[in-house]
């Protein structure tokens, strides 16, 4: 099955920074889907981005799908954006299901 | 609208017993998924309803593993009987679309411990 790699694994910032994260997909995907899971577990959905830019306030979002990757970028960090992002995808070939095969994450740690 | 709404938070109980985790979606979506997160496989996705009709199961662990969706705003997981390995937070979801498609959106989770 198609395989998701997140990079890097964790990453240390202080408030302020900037940063990106990076997703790998070994296969050509349908829908690409960023997600930050926040200390109390709680899972959002940051983005749907199949391919193109988007932008959502101090966050934004690139796919390059032929090129089978995804950038998320994040800029002047806040303690706030701590925790877990994941990356999500639905292979081209995945059949009638559709299943969200999610990365193995970013852990971000940001520091006041 | 009050979200994905998921319970019990929290869940302790012994090895052997029966366990039922609850899901209400969010009001007019169709598509409803059951996730299981565990440090050692992360995210993966149980089963998927549409329209109250299970699509995929295929991500069901074994026979213990049973889900039901009655109608359309209610979903109940349940293992019976239970095992230290099924310890996990179980994530339900709902999206409006069909399929893993459309944006979903997911509950607070159900943490289990089973002892």
């Amino acid at each position: 099955g198609i395989q998701v790699e997140q990079s890097p694994p964790d990453l240390i910032l202080q408030e302020g920074a900037n940063s990106t994260l990076r997703c790998n997909f070994s296969d050509s995907v349908n829908n690409l889907q960023w997600f930050h899971q926040n200390p109390w577990g709680q899972l959002i959905n940051l983005f749907y981005i199949p391919s193109g830019t988007k932008q959502n306030g101090r966050l934004s979002a690139t796919t390059v799908a032929t090129e089978r990757y995804s950038l998320l970028y994040i800029s002047s960090s806040q303690t706030t954006d701590s925790g877990v992002y994941f990356c999500a995808v639905i292979s081209h070939y995945g059949g009638a299901t559709n299943k969200l095969i999610f990365g193995t994450g970013t852990l971000l740690a940001v520091q006041p | 609208d009050a979200g994905v709404i998921q319970s019990p938070r929290h869940e302790v109980t012994e090895m052997g017993q029966e366990v039922t985790l609850r899901c209400k979606p969010i009001s007019g979506h169709n598509s409803l998924f059951w996730y299981r997160q565990t440090m050692m496989r992360g995210l993966e996705l149980l089963i998927y309803f549409n329209n109250n009709v299970p699509i995929d199961d295929s991500g069901m662990p074994e026979d213990r593993f049973s889900a039901k969706m009655p109608n359309a705003s209610f979903s109940t997981l349940k293992i019976q009987p239970s095992e230290p390995r099924d310890s996990a937070v179980y994530f339900c979801a709902s999206s409006h679309g069909q399929g893993a498609a459309d944006t979903q959106y997911f509950g607070p989770g159900t943490r289990l411990t089973v002892l």
